[in-house]
C-alpha cells in the first residue's frame, strides 16, 4: 500500500493567523484529495488536486507529485475552520484511497 | 441530487445483535466504499466495490459483510455485533478511475455496541 503522513498532527491558531498543513506520500499517485471534517463529523471535499495549485477563497492547495507531497494553505483563519483536515491519495491499480491520520486544527477567537 | 446518503444516522446495538447499514448514491458512480473512523484516528477501509455485483476486502474486513446488488446501493452488515465495532461508519463513492476520480462521502452512521 501507500503510506500517507500528515503534519503537524495538532495545530492551535489565533483567529486571523495563517497556516500550512503538509501531506507526504510514499509512492506515486494518480489522485489526491483534501477533506475537512467539521466538529459535527461531516467530511467535506476541499480540493481534488493530483498536481499543481488550486485556490478556493481563503484556502489553497499545491501538490508536487514528483516530490510526493501536498500542502494545504489556510489564510486569515476563522473559528469555522476548526476540525480535522485529511489528505487521501489514490492509485488506479490499487482501487482504493489511502488516508493520512489528519491534522486537528483549533482556531481560537 | 442527494449525493451519498446513509441510513440510519444513529444506532445502539447489544452484543450479538445484527444489523445492516444502507448506503445509497445517485451520481451513477461505479466505486463505493465503507470506512470506519475511531476516535483520534483517520479512516480505515472495511470493504469496497468496483461495480454492481462485486465486493472486495479492505484493511479491516473481519466481522463485516457487504453486498452490492444494485449499482446505487452498498450494504454493510454486522452479523454478530461486538463492542469493538463501536465506531462511526462512513460510506463513499467515486467514479471509475478517471481523471476526475473524486471521492464523495455520506454523513456517517454512529454505531454503539453495548
Amino acid at each position: 500500500g501507500i503510506q500517507v503522513e500528515q503534519s503537524p498532527p495538532d495545530l492551535i491558531l489565533q483567529e486571523g493567523a495563517n497556516s500550512t498543513l503538509r501531506c507526504n506520500f510514499s509512492d506515486s499517485v494518480n489522485n489526491l484529495q483534501w477533506f475537512h471534517q467539521n466538529p459535527w463529523g461531516q467530511l467535506i471535499n476541499l480540493f481534488y488536486i493530483p498536481s499543481g495549485t488550486k485556490q478556493n477563497g481563503r484556502l489553497s492547495a499545491t501538490t508536487v507529485a514528483t516530490e510526493r507531497y501536498s500542502l494545504l494553505y489556510i489564510s486569515s483563519s476563522q473559528t469555522t475552520d476548526s476540525g480535522v483536515y485529511f489528505c487521501a491519495v489514490h492509485r488506479y491499480n490499487f482501487n482504493k484511497f489511502y488516508f493520512g491520520s489528519g491534522t486537528k486544527l483549533n482556531v481560537k477567537p | 441530487n442527494a449525493g451519498v446518503t446513509q441510513t440510519p444516522k444513529f444506532r445502539v446495538l447489544k452484543t450479538g445483535q445484527s444489523m445492516t447499514l444502507l448506503c445509497a448514491q445517485d451520481m451513477n458512480h461505479e466505486y463505493m466504499y465503507w470506512y470506519r473512523q475511531d476516535p483520534g484516528m483517520g479512516l480505515r477501509l472495511i470493504h469496497y466495490s468496483v461495480g454492481e455485483g462485486t465486493t472486495a476486502k479492505g484493511e479491516v474486513p473481519d466481522g463485516y459483510n457487504v453486498s452490492r446488488l444494485k449499482k446505487q446501493n452498498f450494504l454493510l452488515g454486522l452479523e454478530s455485533a461486538a463492542p469493538s465495532q463501536t465506531s462511526v461508519y462512513f460510506c463513499a463513492s467515486s467514479t471509475r478511475g478517471g481523471p476526475t476520480d473524486e471521492q464523495y462521502f455520506g454523513p456517517g452512521t454512529r454505531l454503539t455496541v453495548t
